[in-house]
């Protein structure tokens, strides 16, 4: 099974703030998703990164993706009280079944 | 444009009664599909993936078992249901390459 860790678990930052969210995964995977979810709610998906280097960008929210190091990192400028929420990345093994990790849980602070 | 359907949205079931939660996918064909439960607080866990009918692929040894008995409805089922067994199920499908899951608004059970 493939391992996904995520740190921090919780997040508390003051708006204006930044930070970043990092995801280790144990074995060799080509591709990352990044996910978010709302209290109560499912699952949206945030970013697909396809390739050692990828970054992509929306907003306030960066991700990128480091094959070599089995590392992603979501990367949050400037934060605001919308960005509450706790995120997820998920890795998948050869036969696709998607793992995801622990999740972060962020609270932006006024 | 595809959409998926999961429900019921709610569920309470005493302990030791059955369970069947379904979900189905609209507006595409042969997609992949994934039962998640979710504890409280807690990450996401694989039950189940399915990448046809009657193809199904079993994470976690449990009292809990999938079917698909058509291309595009995924069914979790219990004989007997535990307390153990609350948490918040998602159902989520993908088609064939590099695209993400996509999730239903999941199934939050509570066995009391």
């Amino acid at each position: 099974e493939l391992k996904v860790e995520q740190n921090p678990l919780f997040l508390s930052m003051q708006e204006g703030k930044n930070y970043t969210i990092y995801c280790n995964y144990s074995t060799t995977s080509d591709r990352l998703y990044w996910y978010r979810q709302d209290p109560g709610k499912s699952l949206e998906s945030l970013f697909v990164l396809l390739s050692n280097g990828a970054v992509k960008q929306e907003g306030r929210l960066m991700a990128s993706l480091d094959t070599k190091a089995r590392l992603s990192t979501l990367h949050i400028t400037a934060a605001v009280h919308d960005l509450s929420a706790t995120y997820f990345c998920a890795a998948p093994n050869t036969g696709n079944q998607f793992y995801f990790g622990t999740g972060t849980s962020l609270t932006v602070i006024p | 444009s595809q959409t998926i359907h999961q429900w019921p949205a709610t569920l309470v079931q005493p302990v030791g009664s059955p369970l069947s939660l379904e979900c189905t996918v609209e507006g595409t064909s042969n997609p992949n599909l994934y039962w998640y439960r979710q504890a409280a607080g807690r990450g996401l866990q694989l039950l189940f993936y399915s990448v046809g009918i009657g193809q199904i692929s079993s994470e976690v040894p449990q009292n809990l078992s999938a079917s698909r008995p058509q291309d595009r409805q995924f069914i979790l089922s219990s004989k007997k249901l535990l307390l153990s067994d609350s948490g918040f199920y998602l159902c989520a499908w993908r088609p064939w390459g590099a695209s993400p899951l996509h999730f239903g608004n999941g199934t939050r059970l509570t066995v009391t």
